[in-house]
């Protein structure tokens, strides 16, 4: 099955400073990653997704870049803010089905002011 | 309908006792998802449903665990005989296929304590 490494577990970072995060895949075949932003105690939400046909996607602060060849794709958040801090998820939907995602084991990020 | 409710929000049983939590999907939603997260790891996969189908089971559902989605709407995720290694959040999520970004809509999950 597909296998989702994430680093680094925790990170943190001055308020105004970049956070980035990465992820490495197993299986080539995996077409669909997305972020997720859980906080305390609420559900994991979606922020941002790329699939295998484009290389980077952004959305105001944040973005994802995908390198299919080195199977790795990152997270990139640019003037962080407090209410940034929060644990990030990777995923990857597991091939050949379209519906299951395997998870990253989560970064921790703290947004200090 | 403004997303995935599950219930109950948390469940403290005692060791050997069955528990039973609900999600109700987006009604729009055909397909459901559960999902076990433990502390400090990222949601696993449990089992699909679209519509009434129970379409696919990890093997991390032991034979303790039963899942339904009688209706093809609400579903329901049954722990028989609980041990202390059930204790975590169990996820629900609803998603449309097709959806541009496969849609998926987490519930804010049911937090389960064995004592």
């Amino acid at each position: 099955g597909e296998n989702v490494e994430q680093h680094p577990s925790t990170l943190s970072v001055q308020e105004g400073d970049s956070a980035v995060i990465k992820c490495t895949y197993s299986d080539s075949a995996s077409n669909y990653f997305p972020w997720y932003k859980q906080e305390l105690g609420k559900r994991p939400q979606l922020i941002i997704d790329i699939r295998s046909n484009v290389g980077e996607k952004k959305d105001q602060r944040i973005a994802v870049t995908l390198n299919k060849t080195a199977k790795h794709f990152s997270l990139h958040i640019t003037e962080t803010q407090p209410e940034d801090s929060a644990v990030y998820f990777c995923a990857a939907l597991i091939p050949p089905n379209d519906y299951k995602l395997s998870f990253g084991a989560g970064t921790t990020v703290t947004v200090r002011a | 309908d403004t997303g995935v409710s599950q219930d109950p929000r948390h469940k403290i049983t005692k060791r050997g006792q069955n528990v039973t939590f609900r999600c109700d999907p987006i009604s729009e939603h055909n397909r459901l998802y559960w999902y076990r997260q433990t502390l400090g790891q990222g949601p696993e996969f449990l089992t699909y449903f679209q519509n009434e189908a129970q379409l696919e089971k990890s093997r991390l559902l032991s034979d303790r665990f039963s899942a339904e989605r009688p209706k093809g709407s609400f579903s329901t995720l049954e722990i028989q005989r609980t041990e202390q290694g059930d204790s975590a959040m169990y996820l629900c999520a609803s998603s449309v296929p097709g959806h541009p970004n496969y849609g998926y809509t987490f519930g804010s999950g049911t937090r389960l304590t064995v004592v």
